[in-house]
């Protein structure tokens, strides 16, 4: 069983702040690790997709990092507004099927 | 860019029934789509992927029985739970990658509620 782990569960932030989070995952036979935003009621939004060891990734103020030999990716906010709160999940993609192993997300509250 | 629609957002049955939900991908084709389910404070959990025109393929644990899934067209997958319990309430998602993308679609979800 492919164990994927996100932290912190949640997070309040001051609006204006900077913040980021944690997503692990098995550092063996990596594929892909996928950053999702999800609003609610609505669907998960795709932020990034990344494969290479090292790759950073940026879309405006969300930005991302991935390490595969270690096994741990971060995004991070910078300054922090009150449309960035919603649920952050992270994916990991194996080699070999098509399977989306999901973290249980991590709660982002920004407060004005 | 690419659009999944899954429908209804929320069902409320009574146990003993059938219900079904439907994921449309509307401006691409999808050989390939995957439903998942979520319960409360859980992770997205993947049920099966269904293939277009072949049977689905179930993960472990999962009643093919119960989970009925469908995928008759590159743009249409429904997921039929049979013979509801209120142990099936959940969170049910489904999501599509489109021929050639690395990222995958989702739709918006279905609250589903056994009574």
């Amino acid at each position: 069983i492919l164990n994927v782990e996100q932290s912190p569960q949640s997070l309040h932030v001051q609006e204006g702040d900077s913040t980021n989070f944690t997503c692990s995952f098995p550092s063996s036979n990596f594929y892909a690790l996928h950053w999702y935003r999800w609003e609610t009621a609505k669907s998960p939004e795709a932020l990034f997709v990344m494969t290479l060891n090292g790759d950073e990734k940026k879309k405006g103020r969300i930005s991302a990092t991935l390490n595969t030999k270690e096994g741990y990716s971060y995004l991070y906010i910078k300054g922090s507004q009150p449309e960035d709160s919603a649920t952050y999940l992270c994916a990991f993609k194996n080699f070999g099927n098509e399977k989306l192993t999901f973290g249980t997300g991590t709660r982002l509250t920004i407060i004005p | 860019g690419a659009v999944v629609s899954q429908h209804p957002s929320w069902v409320i049955c009574k146990s003993g029934t059938s219900v079904k939900i439907e994921c449309r991908s509307l401006d691409f084709q999808a050989t390939t789509m995957f439903w998942y389910r979520q319960f409360p404070k859980q992770s997205l959990m993947l049920m099966a992927t269904s293939n277009e025109g072949s049977k689905a393929t179930y993960e472990q644990g999962v009643e093919k029985d119960k989970f009925l899934i469908n995928h008759a067209s590159l743009t249409l997958s429904t997921l039929t739970v049979t013979s509801a319990h209120p142990e099936d309430s959940s969170f049910y998602i489904c999501s599509a990658r489109e021929t050639g993308s690395y990222g995958y679609t989702f739709g918006s979800g279905t609250r589903l509620t056994v009574v």
